[in-house]
C-alpha cells in the first residue's frame, strides 16, 4: 500500500532557530503534497498545498515566509519553520497524493511533533 | 468554503456496542467524504470513503452512509472492540479546491470499554 514517510518524528529546537521537516512517498511518485498543522486536540488544517517544481500554495493567514515549502521532487516536500517561536510548538503532518491515480484517497505522515523551547 | 461539522465530540461505548459518528457539511458541490482514524502521537490514517454517487459502502464492522439531500453522512462500527479507541475525523472535498484538499471536522473521540 501507499506509505508516506515524515521526518523528523520529534524535535525540539530554542527559539530563533529553524527547523526542517522532510515528507516522502516510498512507493508512489507524488505531484501533489499537503501540509497540516494539528494544536493538542483539534482537527487538523491546511496550511499549504505544494505542488512538484512550482510555487506552494498557501492557505490564508499562513505566512510564506516563515514555513517555508519546496517540493523538489516527486518523493519529497521539506517544511522549514524559519525563526521559531513557542507558538509554533505544533504537530505537523503531510499527506500525499498519488501522481497517477485519478481521486486515489490521500495517504498521511505519522506528524512530526515540533516544540519550541 | 466547505464547512465540515461533527457530533458527537466524544462517545463512549462497552465492547461490542456500535458506534456511530455524525458529519455534516455545507457545499452541496463537495462529492468525496473520507473518514480518518487517528491514534495518539501518529498521523491520520484512512478507514473508509465514499463518493457522492453511492448512498452506502461496508467494510467488515465499518461502514458509512451518505445522505446528499440532507448533506450529511455518518460512520458504523459495529462490534467495537478496544482497539477501536481513537480519534476518528471525517472530511469532504469536491470542486472547485479539487479532490484533495480536505476539510476536516473536529474530531470524535471514541473510547471503548472493555
Amino acid at each position: 500500500g501507499a506509505v508516506v514517510s515524515q521526518h523528523p518524528s520529534r524535535v525540539i529546537c530554542k527559539s530563533g532557530t529553524s527547523v526542517k521537516i522532510e515528507c516522502r512517498s516510498l512507493d508512489f511518485q507524488a505531484t501533489t503534497m499537503f501540509w497540516y498543522r494539528q494544536f493538542p486536540k483539534q482537527s487538523l488544517m491546511l496550511m499549504a498545498t505544494s505542488n512538484e517544481g512550482s510555487k506552494a500554495t498557501y492557505e490564508q493567514g499562513v505566512e510564506k515566509d516563515k514555513f517555508l515549502i519546496n517540493h523538489a521532487s516527486l518523493t519529497l516536500s521539506t517544511l522549514t519553520v524559519t525563526s521559531a517561536h513557542p507558538e509554533d510548538s505544533s504537530f505537523y503532518i503531510c499527506s500525499a497524493e498519488r501522481r497517477t491515480a485519478y481521486n486515489s484517497p490521500l495517504h498521511f505522515g505519522n506528524g512530526t511533533r515540533l516544540t519550541v523551547t | 468554503g466547505e464547512n465540515v461539522e461533527q457530533h458527537p465530540s466524544t462517545l463512549s461505548v462497552q465492547e461490542g456496542d456500535s458506534a456511530v459518528i455524525k458529519c455534516t457539511y455545507s457545499d452541496s458541490a463537495s462529492n468525496y467524504f473520507p473518514w480518518y482514524k487517528q491514534e495518539l502521537g501518529k498521523g491520520p490514517q484512512l478507514i473508509i470513503d465514499i463518493r457522492s454517487n453511492v448512498g452506502e459502502k461496508k467494510d467488515q464492522r465499518i461502514a458509512v452512509t451518505l445522505n446528499k439531500t440532507a448533506k450529511h453522512f455518518s460512520l458504523h462500527i459495529t462490534e467495537t472492540q478496544p482497539e477501536d479507541s481513537a480519534v476518528y475525523f471525517c472530511a469532504a472535498s469536491g470542486p472547485p479546491t479539487g479532490y484533495s484538499t480536505l476539510t476536516f471536522g473536529k474530531g470524535t473521540m471514541l473510547l471503548v470499554s472493555p
